[in-house]
Formats: C-alpha cells, sequence, structure tokens
C-alpha cells in the first residue's frame, strides 16, 4: 500500500473548539508533513515530523501542535479553532535518507463556523 | 528565498489541443523542480521532476517540462489535451527539508 490516508475527509468545527486531524502512512517513510492549502493560495508547511522531532514554521507556531506517537500517524491539532482556519489540510510523506518522492493524502476539507 | 511563481492562475484549451503551463522559479544555485496535478476531491500526484541533467522531463500521461536556467523556468507541456485533463497543476521546488509549492493552474479542457 503506497497511500496516505487521512480522516475525516470533512470536518465541520465550530469556532473556539479544537480540532484533530489524522494522517497514517504504511510505507515506513521517517518524514510527515501537514500543508494547509485556501483557494486561490499555494500549499503552505505548516509543520513536519523528521522521525520524531518535530519543526514547525515559525509563523503558525503557536498555531497548530501535533504529534507521532508512532511511524506510521501523524495527527495535527488546532487549539482553538478560529473561522481562519477553514481550509483544506493536506498530509503528505516521504523518505529522506532515501529521497523519496512525496505522497500525498486526499486532504481534510475543515470548515470553521 | 526559494520559491515558484505560477503566472496563470486559470488557463482554457480545447481538446486535441497543446498546452503550456508556466512556472518561474527563484533559487540560488541549481534546483529540484516538480509538477504535480490535483484531480477534485484527490491528493497531489506527481506528474513528473527535475533532477539536474537532461533539461527535458518526460512525466505520466504524455506530459513533459523543460527547465532553462536562463529564464529561470521549468514550463509543463503537453502536446495534445484530453478532457481528463482537467485538473489543478502546482510547481513546486525542493526548499531545503521541504517543498514550497506556487499557487496553481487550474486548466480547463473545451470541446
Amino acid at each position: 500500500d503506497t497511500t496516505v490516508k487521512q480522516n475525516p475527509r470533512y470536518k465541520l468545527a465550530r469556532v473556539g473548539k479544537p480540532v484533530n486531524l489524522i494522517c497514517s502512512q504504511t510505507m515506513n517513510h521517517d518524514t510527515m508533513y501537514w500543508y494547509q492549502k485556501k483557494p486561490n493560495q499555494a500549499p503552505k508547511l505548516l509543520l513536519f515530523y523528521y522521525d520524531k522531532i518535530l519543526n514547525r514554521e515559525a509563523d503558525t507556531f503557536e498555531k497548530f501542535q501535533s504529534s507521532r506517537p508512532n511511524n506510521s500517524f501523524c495527527s495535527l491539532y488546532i487549539g482553538s479553532a478560529g473561522l481562519e482556519y477553514s481550509a483544506m489540510y493536506l498530509c503528505a510523506s516521504r523518505d529522506r535518507v532515501s529521497n523519496s518522492d512525496y505522497t500525498f493524502g486526499s486532504g481534510t476539507r475543515l470548515l470553521v463556523i | 528565498a526559494q520559491s515558484v511563481t505560477q503566472p496563470d492562475a486559470r488557463v482554457t484549451v480545447s481538446e486535441g489541443a497543446s498546452l503550456q503551463l508556466r512556472c518561474k522559479y527563484s533559487y540560488f544555485g541549481t534546483p529540484y523542480l516538480f509538477w504535480y496535478v490535483q484531480y477534485p476531491r484527490q491528493g497531489l500526484q506527481l506528474l513528473l521532476k527535475y533532477y539536474p541533467g537532461d533539461p527535458v522531463v518526460q512525466g505520466v500521461n504524455g506530459f513533459e517540462a523543460e527547465f532553462s536556467k536562463s529564464n529561470s523556468s521549468f514550463h509543463l507541456r503537453k502536446a495534445s489535451v484530453h478532457w481528463s485533463d482537467w485538473a489543478v497543476y502546482f510547481c513546486a521546488v525542493n526548499s531545503g527539508t521541504y517543498q514550497r509549492f506556487g499557487t496553481g493552474t487550474k486548466l480547463q479542457v473545451v470541446p
């Protein structure tokens, strides 16, 4: 199986409530990424895990959390959703050591109301 | 900073016609460049990639791209577009530990 799976496909959340998005891969890739995609904008990197090391972008540092309890699984957590979090969230994985291609999931479309 | 720019937000072509989608890059040194396609309700799929070498790279489904250092470009081409090519196309560049993307070009195919 060479896919990245994301759950749920669609997520509706209320302002101020937490949101947890899930991503999994079975390719034993060492690195997993989360991107945010808004209409007419480029996918923007939020954070990535290289093995167990989390790297977060400076401008989104306080807005998003993540965990990677094992190699296959990575979550994206929003503690208190705001309207500006409405977007498509794309998960990707790759193996940095072997310089593999990126594999992307189908995304989770989050709507905050 | 490393980046890519896709100047055309939307391109419309007739089925069977040729296609070029533009991508300009900004990079110190020789970049690694990529084209992805996103079909409706799907994730990004890799079409092709450029690693330093032959400037023309072949991809899936008849797509190819040409790297030009003098023009800082990596344009995507296809000789004959099919209706199933209707999608959004993203150009990307390796930027250290992750990929940076352009804003995408939405391709519409008309009869």
